[in-house]
């Protein structure tokens, strides 16, 4: 397993056009995330899915985004008519127990960053 | 609502210069407590979790100790390749799932 993949790496998009992220988990993982970064800020979180269920959704995920995790595997976050305020790094992460850390541990992909010109 | 606060937002270090991050953390009721090491252009790679006040681990040059209402991460002897941002986080006992909330992060930079 070569761990969190997100598509694509990097997405440069005009202000009112609609861009999707492709995130696949850890294949194990029955639960995911979804998180945005600023730059010189910390992730903040958007959205969880356990399995197909979309389960919580922050008061940051506004009526533009939506998130989908339709077999329980990959995911997609959808960003419509966007905005120069959405240009972040979005980061997936899964979870799963890490015995080493004797903890479920959220391990992060790489991130897909959006900027909005 | 739960809250983390990372202090300083920057640390500058000579090599081998000790120093200690902190994180204040207010949580309505704590599951967890998680460092994270963040690279430019990277996602967050794990380094510890901690439980219950006075809990410490170490890795390497890192040591990460909890109190009821802060951690600490400390870096003995650094070195150029500890220089990335480290994030704290707290899971709180009724998070979704394995939910995180995150602080700002501390950037380092480690100079030779």
């Amino acid at each position: 397993d070569t761990g969190v993949s997100q598509n694509p790496r990097h997405k440069i998009t005009k202000r009112g056009q609609n861009v999707t992220f492709r995130c696949d988990p850890i294949s194990e993982h029955n639960r995911l995330y979804w998180y945005r970064q600023t730059l010189g800020q910390g992730p903040e979180f958007l959205t969880y899915f356990q399995n197909e269920a979309q389960l919580e959704k922050s008061r940051l995920l506004s009526d533009r985004f939506s998130a989908e995790r339709p077999k329980g595997s990959f995911s997609t976050l959808e960003i419509q008519r966007t905005e120069q305020g959405d240009s972040a790094m979005y980061l997936c992460a899964s979870s799963g127990w890490q015995a080493a850390a004797g903890a479920n541990v959220l391990t992060f992909g790489a991130g897909s960053r959006l900027t909005v010109l | 609502e739960d809250q983390v606060t990372q202090s300083p937002e920057a640390l500058r270090l000579q090599e081998g210069e000790s120093s200690s991050l902190n994180c204040s953390y207010t949580v309505s009721g704590l599951r967890g407590l998680f460092w994270y090491r963040q690279d430019p252009g990277k996602g967050p790679e794990f380094l510890f979790t901690l439980y219950s006040a006075g809990e410490e681990k170490e890795k390497e040059r890192l040591k990460a100790t909890l109190t009821k209402k802060e951690s600490f991460l400390h870096i003995t002897a650094p070195k150029p390749e500890d220089s990335a941002t480290y994030l704290c986080a707290v899971q709180a006992k009724k998070a979704a799932g394995n939910k995180l909330t995150f602080g700002g992060g501390t950037r380092v930079l480690v100079k030779p």
